[in-house]
């Protein structure tokens, strides 16, 4: 079983639909949980973060981290064409990071 | 501002030559990263430097060689590179104080084609 586990997609859906990504996680020890865009051949952008669990909300994206289930997701709402990029979920304690394998998402105008 | 500045974008090299890919931050973070990452797959972690000294080694072949001249620079000299050694390399910092210390940002990576 991996560390991290994050379905890869790919996932297509219509310009205005929420989308919802999810990751899962076998480490007790992670407390830093990450989501990180990757626009294609460009390098991973931080989207956001949180420090344990909860929500966090900023604009069109929420951030929500269930401890309890070993599980975070992220929510885009509203999404547009230029959400399309690989959207990949990270952890972290207080040594190591672990990514998930990333899921490709395509907005469709 | 959350910016890494990777140099050059994009690299051609032969196996026999030598190069060096440049990294910069000015965020004041004390820890930066070099990272490989193939098509489609999450990054993998290469070296971690921490307060300019080398914290972490993930069994990288010796033809890499990082280096960490001050706070704000890191470099990876490249030396008799394998074909499968291109990827898109990845630098990235943080700041290992505070509630903050496992953030990494990233720069824009550059992208290494050993011919």
């Amino acid at each position: 079983q991996k560390e991290v586990e994050q379905d890869p997609g790919p996932l297509s859906v219509p310009e205005g639909a929420i989308v919802s990504l999810n990751c899962t996680y076998s480490n007790s020890a992670f407390q830093y949980f990450m989501w990180y865009r990757q626009y294609s051949r460009k390098g991973p952008e931080l989207l956001m973060y949180t420090y344990s669990s909860g929500n966090k909300e900023d604009g069109r994206f929420t951030a929500q981290v269930d401890k309890s289930s070993k599980y975070i997701s992220l929510f885009i709402r509203d999404s547009q064409p230029s959400d399309s990029a690989t959207y990949l979920c990270a952890m972290s304690d207080n040594n190591d990071m672990r990514f998930g394998a990333g899921t490709r998402l395509t907005v469709k105008p | 501002d959350t910016e890494v500045t990777q140099t050059p974008k994009h690299l051609v090299m032969g196996m026999t030559n030598k190069k060096s890919l440049k990294c910069e931050q000015h965020m004041g973070h004390r820890a930066m990263y070099w990272y490989k990452q193939k098509a489609k797959k999450p990054p993998e972690l290469m070296f971690v430097y921490s307060y300019e000294k080398l914290s972490i080694n993930e069994s990288v072949p010796s033809r890499f060689s990082p280096e960490c001249p001050n706070s704000s620079l890191l470099n990876l000299h490249l030396h008799a590179l394998q074909p499968e050694d291109s990827a898109l390399y990845l630098c990235a910092s943080s700041d290992p104080r505070g509630l903050a210390k496992n953030i990494q940002y990233f720069g824009a990576g550059t992208r290494l084609s050993v011919l």
